[in-house]
């Protein structure tokens, strides 16, 4: 079966910090996804790769970076935390009629 | 502007009742799809309906891309059908899937 793994789940940090949140598929799937979740947003996408090497800004990239290893990891990463962006985070692999989503990273920058 | 527009924002059912949840899209997409995101938890893709119209068990989906919208049928609510809905548009250049805010279902015993 399909599964995104998400770590840390929860995470409480400092502004100015750096957090980096990682994401594990083993579907082997090419995309994978990282979106933030807020209300009256719904999700958003931040950024996206086409496999590994790669890594592609969405949406709302301003303040998070990217990292695509191999295929099977992502991991977004910020490196001056800001209290913005606390969020609920969410992982995703697939493409068009198979998107696979984690169990979500709830980060809260104080 | 919002490219996605979900209605109702939410919902309260009583059991047994029928819901009929909304979708609409400002511009050209190539496909759509419906996620449920249970309480505090992950989403899981409930349909993907490129266009016309699908059922899965007591859901019904009917997407028409012309008119840039979709809809999503619950028939017959229980308690469990409780969580998020949202919609998402895949627009005609690349997969980057653009979602609604979704719609707040609660089903009431």
């Amino acid at each position: 079966e399909a599964a995104v793994t998400q770590s840390p789940r929860n995470k409480v940090a400092v502004t100015g910090g750096k957090v980096t949140l990682s994401c594990n598929q083993t579907n082997n799937h090419n995309n994978m996804y990282w979106y933030r979740q807020d209300t009256g947003h719904g999700l958003r996408l931040i950024h996206y790769s086409y496999g590994a090497g790669s890594t592609e800004k969405g949406d709302i990239p301003d303040g998070y970076k990217a990292s695509r290893p191999s295929q099977e990891n992502f991991s977004l990463i910020l490196e001056l935390a800001t209290p913005s962006q606390t969020s609920v985070y969410f992982c995703a692999s697939g493409g068009p009629g198979q998107l696979y989503f984690g169990e979500g990273s709830k980060l809260t920058v104080l | 502007g919002q490219q996605v527009q979900q209605s109702p924002t939410s919902l309260v059912l009583q059991e047994g009742e029928n819901a009929e949840l909304q979708c609409n899209f400002s511009t050209s997409l190539n496909s759509m799809q419906w996620f449920y995101q249970r309480p505090g938890g992950s989403l899981v893709s409930v349909f993907y309906n490129p266009s016309g119209t699908k059922q899965s068990g007591r859901l019904t989906s009917t997407t028409v891309i012309k008119e840039r919208r979709s809809s999503l049928h619950i028939s017959s609510s229980q308690i469990t059908d409780s969580g998020t809905y949202l919609c998402a548009m895949e627009p005609h250049m690349g997969y980057k899937l653009t979602f609604g805010t979704g719609t707040s279902l609660l089903v009431d015993p």
